[in-house]
């Protein structure tokens, strides 16, 4: 069965430092893949997607994931972490003629 | 451009009862996704629409359904409300079917007692 899951429920960082949020997800063919972003109280916000070619994409507020075919994950990065990263964030992959599945988020917690 | 609206945002019904939720999808958005996301079970996919016709359907009961208007905007509707219903309900709109970014509304937040 399709899956995405991503193995840390809550991480804590310092504000500053470097994150990495990790996703691996279970398919047949290679998915779209998705980071998303919600903060409190907040809709998703789309923070990067992979369809295909580089396999380091680019988002929104610093962030980037690389595509691992080999190990089926899709790791997100920042190189330093502000306060106001603290959300939560949501893998999610999407398989053409089907629908999205979301992993079961990480919440980020920022210290100051 | 307008990002996705949901109405109403916050929303408290009796079991038993029946709610209506609405979402207006981006301008120029054809496609429409509904969402249920709660504490335990996460982000599930509830249904799609696109051209006024559901076109994928995720594992819920009948009592959950939906529909789209001509001008993209849809409704989501559950019948005979339970106490686990109570969830914050997301409607996210994609350009069309093949385009996989979709965007989120802020959500409306059901609480059934």
């Amino acid at each position: 069965a399709q899956s995405v899951t991503q193995p840390d429920i809550h991480i804590t960082v310092s504000e500053g430092a470097s994150l990495e949020l990790r996703c691996n997800y279970s398919y047949g063919a290679t998915p779209y893949l998705f980071w998303y972003v919600q903060s409190p109280g907040q809709g998703l916000q789309l923070l990067l997607k992979y369809f295909s070619g580089d396999t380091l994409v680019q988002g929104i507020k610093g962030f980037e994931a690389e595509f691992k075919r080999s190990q089926s994950s899709f790791n997100l990065r920042k190189p330093s972490v502000h306060w106001s990263d603290a959300a939560e964030y949501f893998c999610a992959v999407g398989v053409k003629g089907q629908n999205f599945v979301f992993g079961p988020g990480t919440r980020l917690s920022v210290l100051p | 451009k307008a990002g996705v609206t949901q109405t109403p945002r916050y929303l408290i019904k009796t079991r038993g009862q029946q709610v209506t939720l609405s979402c207006s999808p981006i301008s120029g958005h054809r496609s429409v996704s509904w969402y249920q996301q709660t504490p335990g079970q996460g982000l599930q996919f509830l249904f799609e629409y696109f051209s006024e016709t559901q076109r994928n359907k995720g594992n819920f009961p009948g009592r959950f359904s939906g529909r789209q208007f001509s001008n993209s905007r849809s409704e989501m509707n559950v019948s005979t409300l339970e106490l686990g219903d109570s969830a914050l309900y997301l409607c996210a709109s994609s350009l069309d079917r093949s385009s996989y970014e979709q965007y989120f509304g802020p959500g409306t937040r059901l609480t059934v007692t």
